[in-house]
């Protein structure tokens, strides 16, 4: 079974500085990985996706994110952040499969608060 | 607004009585999935349902039913709640179409449904 850890909870950054939020997954399989954000008092959205191809994925908001098999790691990086990123970000894998019907699992989250 | 239509947005019931969350997909999104989301447990996965049938089945507890109608919408059914109940409940829909070359199940999330059980 997939699993997805989140080292950490809470990311407290300054704003304009960079930021990397930590996730590791395991699987024994291939996987597809994503990061969904979710702003206070909403649902989740998609910040990128890894499917296959290059192993730096751009997202929305100036987001990126690295896929490293070797590590099993997919970290979230953004270079500069605003106050308007302070929210709850998750990390989620779900199984390769030619057919779409696999069940997607999130990790924990990570909430990011930007100071100003 | 990301189609994904959740009703009721808040609900406040009793321990030991029975509640219905609904869920409308995206148009054209044939997959729906449950999720459960609390403080201390995080986001956890319930229930998948594709085109009507049940996929996939992760936390769900045996007090708690879903099904999918011919009309693609959703109902999650809670019964005899407790208070550890309590929690945001998440709809999420995806296209999932048989024969996709890529597999990936991109989600896009209601609103959610907060109950609270008192």
């Amino acid at each position: 079974a997939q699993s997805v850890t989140q080292l950490d909870s809470q990311v407290p950054v300054f704003e304009e500085a960079p930021v990397e939020l930590r996730c590791n997954y395991s699987s024994s399989v291939s996987v597809y990985l994503f990061w969904y954000v979710q702003y206070p008092n909403q649902g989740l959205q998609l910040l990128l996706k890894y499917l296959s191809g290059s192993t730096l994925v751009k997202g929305i908001n100036g987001f990126e994110a690295e896929f490293n098999k070797s590590q099993t790691s997919f970290h979230l990086r953004k270079p500069s952040v605003h106050i308007s990123d302070t929210a709850e970000y998750f990390c989620a894998v779900s199984r390769s499969m030619k057919t779409s019907y696999d069940k997607v699992i999130f990790g924990p989250g990570t909430s990011l608060s930007v100071i100003p | 607004d990301s189609g994904v239509t959740q009703t009721p947005k808040h609900l406040i019931t009793a321990t030991g009585q029975r509640v219905t969350l609904r869920c409308s997909p995206r148009s054209g999104d044939l997959s729906v999935y449950w999720y459960q989301q609390s403080l201390d447990q995080g986001l956890q996965f319930l229930i998948q349902y594709y085109n009507g049938e049940e996929r996939a089945k992760g936390n769900i507890l045996e007090r708690f039913s879903a099904q999918q109608f011919p009309d693609l919408h959703s109902e999650l059914n809670l019964s005899s709640l407790e208070l550890g109940d309590s929690a945001l409940y998440f709809c999420a829909s995806s296209v999932d179409r048989t024969g996709r070359p890529s597999g990936a199940n991109v989600l896009t999330f209601g609103a959610g449904s907060r109950l609270t059980v008192l």
